[in-house]
């Protein structure tokens, strides 16, 4: 059984740094896509990116491409996001997710970490 | 503004059907499968569907999609007040070039 545990509940503010993780188990790390879905409070779901860890190939949604960065650690089965300069507007619960390719469906989803940039 | 139109909110009563209704554009659900979610208040979304019309082995038969041009539904029977979710379409947009997510439905088991 696949099982994604994240990082604890980030508190920053604007124009600081920040690195979140996800670290799973129960499958092959290195053959599946892992990504990252945001959600804004009280909004819908976003999309934000996806790297597979064998081979470090990457897909960022293009209206966040620049603004985040997508990374593993294959010998901790560890997938990153992270942040070089946080905006108010970077407030979220982040998800980390497998991401099913080529359908393109995420069926396996973390607790998230909730995100507070003030 | 979602990309994909979702109701905002939906309800009937408990043992009924409720359709959940996704409306997108060909470079989205008329050209790609979709994916239907359920996320229960204060928790992680789950999947409900995959593949248009696939479900994982745990989810109930209650749950069924399915796909019309640039249309898709959720059709949910026998409803349990523990149905009480958002519930959220997504597709890949060839346009885009990224996953997209409708603006989520709100279901209430009346």
């Amino acid at each position: 059984e696949v099982h994604l545990v994240q990082s604890g509940a980030q508190v920053r503010k604007p124009g600081e740094s920040l690195n979140i993780s996800c670290q799973s188990s129960g499958y092959r790390f290195t053959s599946a896509w892992i990504g990252w879905v945001r959600q804004m409070p009280g909004k819908g779901l976003e999309w934000m990116a996806r790297i597979y860890p064998g081979d470090s190939a990457t897909a960022y949604n293009p209206s966040l491409e620049g603004q985040i960065a997508i990374s593993t650690d294959k010998s901790i089965n560890t997938a990153y996001l992270q942040w070089t300069s946080l905006k108010a507007s970077d407030t979220a619960i982040y998800y980390c997710v497998i991401h099913r390719v080529p359908s393109e469906y995420f069926d396996s989803w973390g607790p998230g970490t909730r995100v507070t940039v003030s | 503004q979602s990309v994909l139109t979702q109701p905002p909110s939906v309800s009937a009563a408990p043992g009924q059907k409720v359709t959940i209704s996704c409306s997108g554009r060909t470079a989205n659900i008329g050209n790609n499968y979709i994916s239907w979610y359920q996320q229960l208040p204060g928790t992680a979304p789950k999947l409900l569907i995959f593949d248009t019309k696939k479900r994982p082995s745990e989810i109930p038969d209650r749950f069924s999609g399915s796909k019309s041009g640039t249309s898709a539904t959720l059709d949910i029977t026998g409803l349990q007040t523990g149905d009480e979710a958002d519930y959220y379409c997504a597709s890949w947009d060839s346009s885009l070039r990224a996953v997209i997510f409708g603006g989520g439905t709100q279901l209430t088991v009346l």
